[in-house]
């Protein structure tokens, strides 16, 4: 079956330290994006890619990282400048009419 | 600043009532109009698209969409305790298929049996 995955489902970070969410996808979309939720609050932007090799800021995008090396694969790295890293991480690819397909999600630590 | 408001829950419905959830945004050349259900702890599922004016159903779902007056709609019919979830509304407020697509804050949903 076609899908997102992201992995790991639980990560905990401690202080100073980077960490990558993983996001692989085999709908063969070309739109990427990963997107930040807090408790009681909507999905803000972090980072999109809409081809390989190139990807943009969203709303939120200080102290993330993002590759696009392969169409598949959309790591995001949660560095230490990003001072509050404790929420909900979603990755989602989007069909030819915006429709998004999200992947189980990843929650976030800091211990 | 391009937006998308939702109303203010949590609202609450008794099982197999009407439940109305409301949405309006910014952007005047807004073309795509979605409702995504999110169960707490889990990942948003889409439920309804709509591209065009006026109604659009799907079982116990209506979507409506007004883009003169900038707002979407969705309605659960005979609402159901397993519908209580939070209701995402996005817009998509670019002219190209990939342009940026931008959710509301959402609105809880609690269907009492």
């Amino acid at each position: 079956d076609g899908g997102i995955t992201q992995s790991p489902k639980y990560l905990f970070r401690k202080e100073g330290q980077n960490v990558t969410l993983s996001c692989e996808q085999n709908l063969n979309h070309d739109a990427m994006y990963w997107y930040r939720q807090d408790p009681g609050q909507g999905l803000r932007l972090i980072y999109y890619s809409q081809i390989v090799n190139d990807f943009q800021k969203g709303d939120i995008a200080e102290g993330y990282s993002v590759s696009r090396e392969k169409k598949e694969s959309f790591p995001l790295t949660v560095t230490s400048a990003q001072k509050n890293p404790t929420a909900f991480y979603l990755c989602a690819t989007f069909t030819l009419n915006t429709e998004a397909f999200f992947g189980q999600g990843t929650r976030l630590t800091v211990v | 600043q391009k937006e998308v408001e939702q109303n203010s829950g949590p609202l609450s419905v008794p099982e197999g009532a009407i439940a109305s959830l409301n949405c309006t945004y910014s952007d005047r050349g807004s073309q795509s109009f979605f409702w995504y259900r999110q169960y707490s702890g889990k990942s948003p599922e889409l439920i309804m698209s709509i591209y065009s004016n006026g109604d659009k159903e799907d079982g116990r779902f209506t979507a409506q969409l007004n883009k003169a007056s900038q707002y979407v709609s969705l309605l659960i019919r005979d609402s159901q305790p397993s519908d209580s979830a939070t209701y995402l509304c996005a817009v998509n407020i670019g002219k190209t298929s990939y342009d940026k697509v931008i959710f509301g804050p959402g609105t809880s949903l609690s269907v009492i049996p």
